[in-house]
């Protein structure tokens, strides 16, 4: 049972324009939603991340938008530039016993800036 | 200011052996959690060390068992490895449980054969 989920293995963007990238996740009781980038070789670090209290976080060229309803986050990139390629994994986790618990992360999303 | 540092990062088992993977937190950071990541997939939450106790679990069987120091380092053990154990391991620290803003190593590539 995937309960955060990345239904594009990857995207494909012009540089300078806006990349998005969506994720979908199906357990309501998440406190937070994160992106985070992962480089060939690197471990995978932290970007930007929302408060389920939140409909939108910004953070330089990052937006992270919101939608509980829809059960539904987006990353926006603007504007694209060609450090940004990677692949990026959406992360939820909730809080319980006083801590945050383990992540849960999507499968990711492979995003390749064209110059 | 060093980051997460993962040992070793390349390693080949066969099935049954046992193995040990090693971490060292960013400096400053009190909390470690360990993930799997196969191939094609997100990272997958294996547990979390706080106060030298394992404070939570995925679902992982016992197989997988792990041990934090005083220093904060940590161990992940695989006992009676399968095929499909096979996977990037990767370490992440944080300070304190209360926090998603993990800091990752660069992993542990693992092979069983």
């Amino acid at each position: 049972d995937q309960q955060v989920k990345q239904n594009s293995p990857s995207l494909s963007v012009q540089e300078g324009r806006i990349s998005i990238l969506n994720c979908d996740y199906t357990n309501s009781m998440f406190d937070y939603f994160l992106w985070y980038k992962k480089y060939p070789a690197e471990g995978p670090t932290f970007l930007i991340s929302i408060s389920s209290i939140k409909d939108k976080n910004e953070d330089g060229r990052f937006t992270v938008f919101l939608n509980k309803s829809a059960k539904h986050l987006s990353l926006h990139i603007v504007p694209s530039q060609p450090g940004d390629s990677a692949v990026y994994f959406c992360a939820a986790f909730k809080y319980s016993g006083g801590g945050a618990d383990g992540l849960t992360f999507g499968k990711g999303t492979h995003l390749i800036i064209q110059p | 200011d060093a980051g997460v540092t993962q040992s070793p990062t390349h390693l080949i088992k066969t099935r049954g052996q046992q193995v040990t993977l090693r971490c060292s937190p960013k400096s400053g950071h009190d909390t470690v959690s360990w993930y799997q990541q196969a191939l094609g997939q997100g990272p997958q939450f294996i547990f979390q060390y706080y106060e030298e106790e394992e404070r939570q679990r995925g679902n992982f069987p016992d197989r997988f068992s792990g041990h934090q120091f005083p220093n904060y380092s940590s161990e992940l053990n695989v006992n009676a490895l399968l095929l499909g154990d096979s996977a990037l391991y990767l370490c992440a620290s944080s300070l304190g449980t209360k926090t998603g803003e993990l800091f990752f190593g660069e992993g542990s590539r693992l092979t069983v054969l």
